[in-house]
C-alpha cells in the first residue's frame, strides 16, 4: 500500500517523560510535515522538511526535535513531555509544495501525558 | 495568529440538503485554495482545490465559490449525505510556502 505510515498510533505517557513517532513514506514525495491537531481539532504546522532538510520550524519549543535520515522518513523526538503536548501529532507528505495532488497525511498518533 | 478564517464551526443538514462553509484570507500572495475532509480517526484528505484564476471549480456534489476582490471562498455541498459527516478544513498557501494554513474546521452532521 502506498500510504504515509507512523507509529505508534497511540501513546499514553507520564509527564517528563522522552517519547519518539516515526513517519514513513513510500510515495517518492520530496516534502514532509509534522503537524500538531489540538482538543479543538485546529491544525497547526510544526516542521516542514524537503529532501530531509528544515525549511519551516514554527516556534516550536525546543524540546520537539525533528530528525529526518532520508527523505522517506521524519521522526520527531519530544523531551521532558508536557501536559499541554497532548494532542493528536500528523504526518505528511507532499510533491510540488502540495499543490497539484494535495498532501498525504497519515492517520495520527495520539499522544496523551497524564 | 491564524491566517485564515473559517465559520461556521459545526453545522447539522438534513439528508439531501446543502452545506455551506466560509472562509476568508488576508494574505493577497494566496494562490492556491484547498478543502480537506477528515473523518474520525483519519488523517485530513483532500477533497477540491481551486487557484483564484477561476470563480468556481465544481466535483460531483462539492462546488468550491472564489470572490478573489473580497478574499473569500466557500464549499457548497449539494445534496447532503450522512457519509459526508466529517470535519471540513479550508487551507491556504503561497506559491514559495512549504506549509499549508488551515481554518479551524468545521464539523459537518448530516441527519438522515
Amino acid at each position: 500500500d502506498t500510504a504515509v505510515s507512523q507509529t505508534p498510533k497511540y501513546l499514553v505517557t507520564q509527564m517528563g517523560n522522552d517519547k519518539s513517532i516515526k513517519c514513513e513514506q513510500n510515495l517518492g514525495h520530496d516534502t514532509m510535515y509534522w503537524y500538531k491537531q489540538d482538543s479543538k481539532k485546529f491544525l497547526k504546522i510544526m516542521f516542514s522538511y524537503n529532501n530531509k532538510e528544515l525549511i519551516i520550524n514554527e516556534t516550536v519549543p525546543n524540546r520537539f526535535s525533528p530528525k529526518s535520515p532520508d527523505k522517506a522518513h521524519l521522526n520527531l523526538h519530544i523531551n521532558s513531555l508536557e501536559l499541554g503536548d497532548s494532542a493528536v501529532y500528523f504526518c505528511a507528505s507532499s510533491q510540488d509544495l502540495g499543490r497539484v495532488y494535495g498532501y498525504t497525511f497519515g492517520s495520527g498518533t495520539r499522544l496523551t501525558v497524564v | 495568529q491564524q491566517q485564515v478564517k473559517q465559520s461556521p464551526q459545526s453545522l447539522i443538514v438534513q439528508k439531501g440538503g446543502i452545506s455551506i462553509i466560509n472562509c476568508a484570507y488576508e494574505n493577497t500572495a494566496f494562490d492556491y485554495f484547498p478543502w480537506y475532509q477528515q473523518f474520525p480517526g483519519k488523517g485530513p484528505a483532500l477533497l477540491i482545490a481551486i487557484r483564484p484564476d477561476v470563480s468556481e471549480k465544481k466535483e460531483g456534489r462539492f462546488t468550491i465559490s472564489f470572490n478573489k476582490s473580497a478574499k473569500q471562498f466557500s464549499l457548497h455541498i449539494m445534496d447532503s449525505q450522512p457519509g459526508d459527516s466529517a470535519t471540513y478544513f479550508c487551507a491556504a498557501s503561497d506559491p514559495n510556502d512549504y506549509k499549508l494554513s488551515f481554518g479551524a474546521g468545521t464539523t459537518v452532521t448530516v441527519r438522515a
